[in-house]
């Protein structure tokens, strides 16, 4: 039972454009998302969050749009640029849950020069 | 400050086999996360432990198991290992074990079981 999804595997943009990952989830008891970003051989690192009271919350190129109703969470990166290739994650956690996080598949961002 | 660490980094091991593998937190965060990362699964939830006490599992057999110690430092144990268990294994920390609180990882641990 996927409760988070992320259903584009892939997304390539141009620098300078916008990325937009998106993330879908299932489980009404999810209050807070994240969104991490992981290179090779490296553990993923946290990027931006969104609390369930919330719509919108941005910090610098980074933005995440949360609509309760639809169950959707996207990610805006702009302007996009090289060093932004990577796999990005969506993960969900509940209150009922302590830190358990679930995670969505990953996309892969590529961003081309 | 120092992040998250795991060792060993890698591992090769074989069927049947048992494996501890390793993670220490960033200093003052009490709660510790374990997580599998498969091509086919993504990342998914083992277990979490916060003040040396497992407070969630995952859907995992019980083969796999955990600890954590007095000063947060965690250690997670396979035993009996399959050809399935080969993946990233991934540690991470957080101040409290609240569900908005910031969980920061490690490098993890590659795992090949042969």
């Amino acid at each position: 039972d996927q409760q988070v999804k992320q259903n584009s595997p892939s997304l390539s943009v141009q620098e300078g454009r916008i990325s937009i990952l998106n993330c879908d989830y299932t489980n009404s008891m999810f209050d807070y998302f994240l969104w991490y970003k992981k290179y090779p051989a490296e553990g993923p690192t946290f990027l931006i969050s969104i609390s369930s009271i919330k719509d919108k919350n941005e910090d610098g190129r980074f933005t995440v749009f949360l609509n309760k109703s639809a169950k959707h969470l996207s990610l805006h990166i702009v302007p996009s640029q090289p060093g932004d290739s990577a796999v990005y994650f969506c993960a969900a956690s509940a209150k009922t849950s302590g830190s358990r996080l679930t995670f969505g598949e990953g996309t892969q961002l590529t961003v081309n020069p | 400050k120092a992040g998250v660490t795991q060792t060993p980094r890698y591992l090769i091991k074989t069927r049947g086999q048992q494996v501890t593998l390793s993670c220490s937190p960033i200093s003052g965060h009490r709660s510790v996360s374990w997580y599998q990362q498969t091509p086919g699964q993504g990342l998914q939830f083992l277990f979490e432990y916060f003040s040396e006490t497992q407070r969630n599992k995952g859907n995992f057999p019980g083969r796999f198991s955990g600890r954590q110690f007095s000063n947060s430092r965690s250690e997670m144990n396979v035993s009996t290992l399959e050809l399935g268990d080969s993946a990233l294994y991934l540690c991470a920390s957080s101040l409290l074990a609240s569900a908005t609180d910031t969980q920061y990882f490690g490098p993890g641990t590659r795992l090949t079981v042969l």
